[in-house]
């Protein structure tokens, strides 16, 4: 176990209003990730980071932001969440070839509704 | 063009037989990786296996094997004596080159796996 806790679990949250999610891991991994996950799209990269203070975009970027002022937290911010961004919310840290459990470990999620 | 393609949106399979799952890739790094995820309909994500581009043989872990055709871009995945519990959606995915952008996955649109007793 990777200690990867995300918060919430699950939001319900109007649309026009800014959401922060929250990912906190406890093994001082220096990447990490978020990924959102759509039916019929898998996993797609929002943003990632590669230190304290160094992140980048992903693929589907536009209308979140990101920071990282701690190596163990790492926040998503939806800056005015809209109806498109319901989703499901994946918080990723990676491991070097040669590590146990070499790959990607994954938070439980959160489960993000804009009504 | 899409970087990861599972043509089997859904597949079913009898209780103990055997099961292989498609994915092909497209991408000129010579070196990658590619993995296997597993996501019960409990949501979390389970690595399986992992298969590198410089690798000589297939990889396997326990039940899983993948196939890996180099030449043809395709490494799918086998899943021996199917059990009940394999029931879900698999996810094949890739990391491309070895520098600090190689760090991201890219995932294709999994395949919804159900065993039949």
């Amino acid at each position: 176990d990777a200690g990867i806790t995300q918060s919430p679990r699950h939001k319900v949250t109007e649309t026009g209003t800014p959401v922060t999610l929250r990912c906190h891991q406890t093994e001082n991994h220096r990447y990490m990730y978020w990924y959102r996950q759509d039916p019929g799209h898998g996993l797609r990269l929002i943003h990632y980071s590669y230190g304290v203070k160094d992140t980048d975009k992903g693929e589907v970027s536009d209308g979140y932001s990101v920071s990282r002022s701690k190596t163990e937290d790492f926040l998503l911010t939806l800056e005015s969440a809209t109806s498109s961004q319901t989703s499901v919310y994946f918080c990723a840290i990676s491991r070097d070839r040669g590590s146990k459990n070499y790959g990607y470990t994954f938070g439980s999620g959160t489960r993000l509704t804009v009504v | 063009a899409q970087k990861i393609t599972q043509t089997q949106p859904g597949m079913f399979v009898q209780e103990k037989e055997a099961v292989t799952l498609d994915c092909t890739y497209d991408t000129s790094d010579p070196s990658y990786g590619l993995f296997w995820y597993k996501q019960p309909s409990s949501g979390e994500m389970i690595f399986l296996i992992y298969q590198g581009s410089y690798d000589q043989q297939n990889a396997t872990e326990g039940r899983y094997s993948l196939n890996f055709q180099k030449a043809r871009k395709s490494a799918n995945l086998v899943i021996s004596a199917s059990q009940l519990g394999d029931s879900a959606m698999y996810f094949c995915a890739m990391r491309e080159g070895s520098g600090a952008g190689s760090y991201q996955l890219t995932f294709g649109k999994g395949t919804k796996l159900s065993v039949i007793p």
